[in-house]
């Protein structure tokens, strides 16, 4: 059974910095890609950016929103993805989901969620 | 970048009635990378529809998707108390994967 496990939400201040974590089991992750999306309060999914496996250049693809403030990167020998998210806005709050992205099977795991406020 | 807009945005209905929620997107693009979900309060989403009209591993047949080009539909043929949830439909054929705002199925 595949499962995905995030981990790394909190409390951060605006400006701040935060790292989660994707640990995931029960699939040959050096091929997988791995997407995130997040659900911020009152608003609907939002997908953020995607990471392809490592036999595909391990390239990455971000939402307009995150660019160049949010980060993908994988570990294979640790089988988890991070997301590191850097300059943190108070809009940037919300519940993160990791999620296996299984080409024309859709995102078809999806972890539990880890939640990220943003607050000073 | 692909907009999706969902319509209702509410849909208010009795257990054994059916659902009919859509998906329109601001641009044609191939059908087989429009996806939907399932969303409860503290849960994850629920892949239900892949390729916009095959069901995921385990989704029951009440669920059934439909639609090409730009408009694109899903069915709950007979609502089910466990199925009253946000849908969120999704194009995820090339980034950035786009869903739309979702629809919630409430109880009447």
């Amino acid at each position: 059974e595949v499962q995905l496990v995030e981990s790394g939400g909190g409390l951060v201040k605006p400006g701040g910095s935060l790292r989660l974590s994707c640990a995931v089991s029960g699939l040959t992750f050096t091929n997988a890609w791995f997407s995130w999306v997040r659900l911020a309060p009152g608003k609907g999914l939002e997908w953020v950016g995607r990471i392809k496996g490592k036999s595909d250049g391990g390239t990455t693809d971000y939402a307009a929103p995150v660019k160049g403030r949010f980060t993908f990167s994988r570990d294979e020998s640790e089988s988890t993805v991070y997301l590191q998210m850097n300059s943190l806005k108070t809009e940037d709050t919300a519940v993160y989901y990791c999620n296996t992205d299984n080409g024309y099977y859709g995102l078809d795991v999806w972890g539990q969620g880890t939640t990220v406020t943003v607050s000073s | 970048e692909i907009v999706l807009t969902q319509s209702p945005g509410t849909l208010s209905l009795s257990p054994g009635e059916r659902a009919t929620l859509s998906c329109r997107a601001s641009q044609s693009f191939s059908s087989s990378y429009l996806a939907w979900y399932q969303h409860k309060r503290g849960q994850a989403p629920r892949l239900l529809i892949y390729g916009a009209s095959s069901r995921a591993t385990g989704i029951p047949d009440r669920f059934s998707g439909s639609g090409s080009g730009t408009d694109f539909t899903l069915t709950i043929s007979r609502l089910e108390p466990e199925d009253f949830a946000v849908y969120y439909c999704q194009q995820y054929g090339s980034p950035p994967k786009t869903f739309g705002q979702g629809t919630k199925v409430e109880i009447k």
